[in-house]
């Protein structure tokens, strides 16, 4: 199957810093990405749906301005997390769709960043 | 609006025994259902989907699918779980209406296998 990474794996900081988080597709190219946030033991939480060369498209109740996202080539997206607070301590995971005929693309994801903010 | 929802928050099989997970949905119009895993802080990976075609759907690890229309179900099977399957499971459907492939995630059932 298709390949997804992310990096770094894991990341500790403190309080006020932005911290940068990078989502490539390896072996396809993928025109969109999305970034999850998931919490201990729950389901994902899509925070926005990132698509090549445009503005990112977020969901109700995420800042848009507090997680930033870039999706500056077709197997790169990042996502910045602006003057991160303890609050913002969570695990982040980005998936990249593969495209396929009307109906048939999927979503690969990558192995997660976990974020600590001290 | 468009759910799934993953009725069983954990499911215990012995190993050698087949599993079931379940899975309802609820679209309007065709769905396109996926079937995902989570290892402990890891990333999901992807097992089947369907899109079309056969009600049975193979995928990754021996693991298997069966959409039924009726029932709006679609419920991931094996016919005879191993140890290392204990994990988390998701299902989820595509988010028809924005066009976009985004994704809507059942709540995830953790499956725990026992030797």
């Amino acid at each position: 199957g298709a390949v997804v990474s992310q990096h770094p794996s894991r990341v500790i900081c403190k309080s006020g810093t932005s911290v940068k988080i990078e989502c490539r597709s390896l072996d396809f190219q993928a025109t969109t990405m999305f970034w999850y946030r998931q919490f201990p033991k729950q389901s994902l939480m899509l925070m926005a749906t990132s698509n090549e060369g445009s503005k990112a498209t977020y969901e109700q109740g995420v800042e848009k301005d507090k997680f930033l996202i870039n999706h500056a080539s077709l197997t790169l997206s990042t996502l910045t997390v602006t003057s991160a607070h303890p609050e913002d301590s969570s695990f982040y995971i980005c998936s990249a769709r593969e495209p396929g005929a009307r109906g048939t693309d999927t979503q690969y994801f990558g192995p997660g960043t976990r974020l600590t903010v001290l | 609006a468009q759910s799934v929802a993953q009725p069983e928050d954990q499911v215990n099989v012995a190993e050698g025994n087949p599993l079931t997970v379940k899975c309802t949905y609820s679209v309007s119009g065709n769905p396109y259902l996926f079937w995902y895993v989570q290892y402990p802080n890891r990333g999901l990976q992807f097992l089947l989907k369907y899109i079309t075609g056969d009600n049975l759907v193979k995928g990754s690890y021996g693991f298997e699918a069966e959409f039924n229309k009726s029932q709006t179900s679609f419920h991931l099977k094996k016919p005879s779980a191993l140890v290392s399957d204990s994990a988390l499971y998701f299902c989820a459907v595509r988010h028809i209406p924005s066009n976009t492939g985004k994704l809507i995630f059942g709540q995830g059932t953790t499956l725990q296998v026992k030797p």
